[in-house]
């Protein structure tokens, strides 16, 4: 089993729609978790962090289930600036060794 | 403030030449992640580095792969005696510290990447 999965897609909608994905990860010990975007031969940015309360960025809302171990990541009004590769990424523990682990991402693209 | 600086952005190396990829973290951050991410693949963590020492890297190809980060000057990736297999994108991200995951502190700042091309 991978140690973070993702949906690779792509996920299709039109612009204005609402979508999620869900990101899951293995090791139960994980602390930290977060979003970033990539475009297309560019590199990966932060989108957002998510903390256990759940957290919302404008039209951006992400979400952390411990107990499934998933974490989540909504996005309402989709706007064509929106598609890209987004990448879920979990920090494994609090070790200096630890390692920051990437999903494969998942594929969004926002048709007019 | 300049982001995490990686040089070349492009590299064309034949077969069993050697190619160098430099990174420069960002201002203030000590520590370096390589990660390399092939065609239509997510990123693969490689090595992770702190000055004059590498601390994890148990991403690494066994051989021909080394990296370093010297007290002074940037982090190096080397390849040597490339293959075709090694073309990819070699992304260099930096943070400032690890082991606090709820301060936001351990959050990467990524290069613009290093795209390595093997004839």
């Amino acid at each position: 089993r991978k140690e973070v999965e993702q949906d690779p897609g792509p996920f299709n909608v039109p612009e204005g729609a609402t979508v999620a994905f869900n990101c899951t990860y293995s090791n139960s010990a994980s602390q930290s978790f977060f979003w970033y975007r990539q475009d297309c031969r560019k590199e990966p940015k932060l989108l957002m962090s998510v903390y256990s309360s759940g957290n919302e960025d404008g039209r951006f809302t992400a979400q952390l289930n411990r107990a499934s171990q998933y974490i989540s990541l909504l996005i309402r009004d989709s706007k064509l600036s929106d598609s890209a590769t987004y990448l879920c990424v979990v920090n494994s523990g609090y070790s200096s060794a630890s390692k920051i682990i990437f999903g494969s991402g998942t594929r969004l693209s926002i048709r007019p | 403030n300049a982001g995490v600086m990686q040089n070349p952005r492009h590299l064309v190396r034949r077969r069993g030449q050697e190619a160098r990829l430099r990174c420069s973290p960002m201002k203030g951050h000590s520590h370096v992640y390589w990660y390399r991410q092939l065609p239509e693949e997510g990123l693969k963590f490689m090595v992770y580095l702190q000055k004059e020492n590498i601390i994890d890297e148990s991403g690494m190809p066994k051989e021909r792969f080394s990296a370093e980060f010297p007290k002074e000057g940037p982090s190096i990736l080397r390849i040597q005696q490339v293959v075709r297999g090694d073309s990819a994108a070699y992304f260099c991200a930096s943070s400032p510290q690890t082991g606090q995951p709820l301060s936001g502190a351990n959050v990467l700042t990524f290069g613009a990447g290093s795209r390595l091309t093997v004839l």
